[in-house]
């Protein structure tokens, strides 16, 4: 099955600097890869995405690459601002029958300091 | 305001009890999914359906079981608990064909403790 590995675990930056939170996949058939923020003490909230047919996507201050070859892709936040702080978590997902069902990766929590 | 609902919110109960969590959605979605989360796991999938009466194991289903009578109601049940099943429970829908995509929407959680 896919298995989803992310870096870093903890990610520490100050308010309005750039924040790039790392992740690799396995299957080199996952075709979508979503971004999901948790905020502490809520549910998931999915903030970005981007298929495999797009190397780039940008949404205002985040961004998500992707490295089909590498088998990798990154979150990038811009201008951190202190509502930042959560937990992230990338995923990865194959096909289109089994497109919904998501492989997550152990999540980074980042905190934006001021 | 359509959205996914867990009960209960929070539940503490004893190893070797019965123990039922229960999910329901108002956003007509057909794909439904039960997550459990632990610190520095990330979210592990247990168990999906893409459709009533459609049942299908993910990564980690041993001790647990589901069912899905309707379709706005996926309900996750731990026949036997023991002390590792301690986690936050997250149940989520899709709608893959609808304005949605691939999205996910997450339930609030349930905080379940074995003691």
């Amino acid at each position: 099955g896919e298995n989803v590995e992310q870096h870093p675990s903890t990610l520490s930056v100050q308010e309005g600097d750039s924040a790039v939170i790392k992740c690799t996949y396995s299957d080199s058939a996952s075709n979508y890869f979503p971004w999901y923020k948790q905020e502490l003490g809520k549910r998931p909230q999915l903030i970005i995405d981007i298929r495999s047919n797009v190397g780039e996507k940008k949404d205002q201050r985040i961004a998500v690459t992707l490295n089909k070859t590498a088998k990798h892709f990154s979150l990038h936040i811009t201008e951190t601002q202190p509502e930042d702080s959560a937990v992230y978590f990338c995923a990865a997902s194959i096909g289109t029958g089994t497109a919904s069902k998501l492989t997550f990766g152990t999540g980074t929590r980042l905190q934006v300091t001021l | 305001d359509a959205d996914v609902t867990q009960t209960p919110r929070n539940r503490i109960t004893k190893t070797g009890k019965r123990i039922m969590l229960e999910c329901s959605q108002t956003k007509g979605h057909d794909r439904m999914y039960w997550y459990r989360q632990d610190p520095g796991l990330g979210l592990r999938l247990i168990y999906y359906s893409f459709d009533v009466k459609d049942i299908n194991k993910g990564e980690i289903s041993d001790g647990y079981s589901v069912s899905r009578q309707a379709q706005a109601k996926f309900s996750l049940s731990l026949e036997s608990a023991i002390p590792n099943q301690t986690a936050l429970y997250f149940c989520a829908t899709s709608d893959p064909s609808g304005s949605g995509g691939n999205e996910q929407f997450f339930g609030p959680g349930t905080r379940l403790t074995v003691l």
